[in-house]
Formats: structure tokens, sequence, C-alpha cells
């Protein structure tokens, strides 16, 4: 089976930076995605992961550790406009290379 | 331009209606999957396509069908709807499946009412 957590809600202030963490248990991995979808819009990709360590692009960074389950995606300088969820998803060869989602983290934007 | 194309945007039918939605990939890409979306519970896999005439179950498949006899589209197909399928439908594509950055692409999503 596949269990992807993330937490539900976070708030934060423009400017600052933000971590959100996810954990995962899956039966396999084939790497690690973190997307951005806002409300009633499509997902986009921001970050892939399949190796130990961290990925940086721009303002988004994203962290794996494989040993531990463990991934978190960096917001730097945040601006209002990164209002939005934030989905974990892992790739499983074990069930057909499917992308195993989390429920995903909504973050808030404040001035 | 590279896209994933869904239609209709927007449905609302009756139980027991027959209806389709209609995914189209212009990227050439093997792996196509269809996804819905509710709240609270995140995306879930309804059925995926490693390649044309291969198709399998995700993990809520019961009341869908899907055919994939191009390689380009991957129609959704609810032959007979009921209410618990009102949600916000999502068909993704990428390319290949084993390693490397196969990222998801997302049509706009179809928000489908069954009443």
């Amino acid at each position: 089976g596949q269990n992807i957590d993330q937490p539900t809600e976070m708030t934060a202030t423009e400017g600052a930076i933000v971590q959100i963490n996810c954990t995962y248990q899956t039966s396999g991995f084939n790497g690690l995605f973190w997307y951005q979808q806002h409300a009633g819009e499509a997902p986009t990709f921001l970050s892939y992961n399949v190796l130990d360590g961290l990925e940086e692009k721009g303002r988004f960074s994203s962290f794996l550790s494989r040993s531990k389950g463990y991934s978190y995606l960096l917001l730097k300088e945040l601006q209002m406009k990164d209002s939005a969820s934030y989905l974990c998803a892992v790739r499983d060869p074990d069930s057909g290379y499917a992308l195993n989602f989390g429920k995903g983290t909504s973050l808030l934007v404040t001035p | 331009e590279a896209q994933v194309t869904q239609n209709p945007r927007y449905l609302i039918t009756v139980t027991g209606k027959k209806l389709t939605v209609t995914c189209s990939q212009n990227m050439n890409h093997e792996y196509m999957s269809w996804y819905r979306q509710d709240p609270g519970l995140g995306l879930r896999q309804i059925y995926y396509s490693m390649n044309v005439e291969v198709t399998d179950k995700g993990d809520v498949p019961e009341g869908y069908k899907v055919s994939r006899k191009e390689k380009r589209n991957f129609p959704l197909i609810l032959e007979s709807p009921s209410p618990n399928q009102t949600s916000l439908y999502f068909c993704a594509s990428s390319y290949g499946f084993g390693g490397g950055n196969t990222e998801a692409f997302f049509g706009q999503g179809t928000r489908l009412t069954v009443v």
C-alpha cells in the first residue's frame, strides 16, 4: 500500500521562507515529485528528486532522504502568488509506475 | 505548444446517462492516466495506460472504463454515472515511466456533476 503524509494547511508571510514536509511509505520508489496547484486549476510540476539530497530551482528547492522516507519543499522569498496547494507524489514501480499523491498542503501567504 | 487537452471542461449530467470525457496529448507520451480529485481526499488514480492497447486499474476504477486505441488519446467512459462520481477529473501524460524525470503533464480538468 501507499501512505503519503503532508500537513493540511500552512500560513506564511510574504517575503519569508516556508518548508513543506512530506513523509511516505510506499511499496516501491522511483522518484518523488512536487506539484503546485492553484484552486480549480491543473497541477503544475515544480521539482523531482530520485537521489538523496537537495535540488535547487530558483526560489524553490526540494530535498529527499530515501532512508527516512522524507522530503521537503522549500519556498524562499514568498510571494502572494505562491498561495496554492502543494502536492507531494511518489512514483511507485510496484503499482504500474503510478504517481501516488498526498492530500496536499494548502499554503496561504499573507501580507 | 505541448499540452494535454480535456473536453468538456464542465459537465452536468443525470444519473445513468453514459458519458465520455476525452483526453488528447501532443507530446508523443507513452504513459497516460486519469485521476479524480475530491476535497480532503486528494488526487486518486482511476486508470492508467503504459502504451497503446495496454491499460490497467488504478486505486478507484469502479464505475469507469478507458480505452487506448491511439497513442495520443485516452478517453474516460462512465457507462452509468452516479452522484458519487461527481468530482474534478484530470488526465495526465508523461514520457515513459522507468527512470529519470518523467514528470506528468496535466490537462485543464473536467468538473463533472451527476444529479
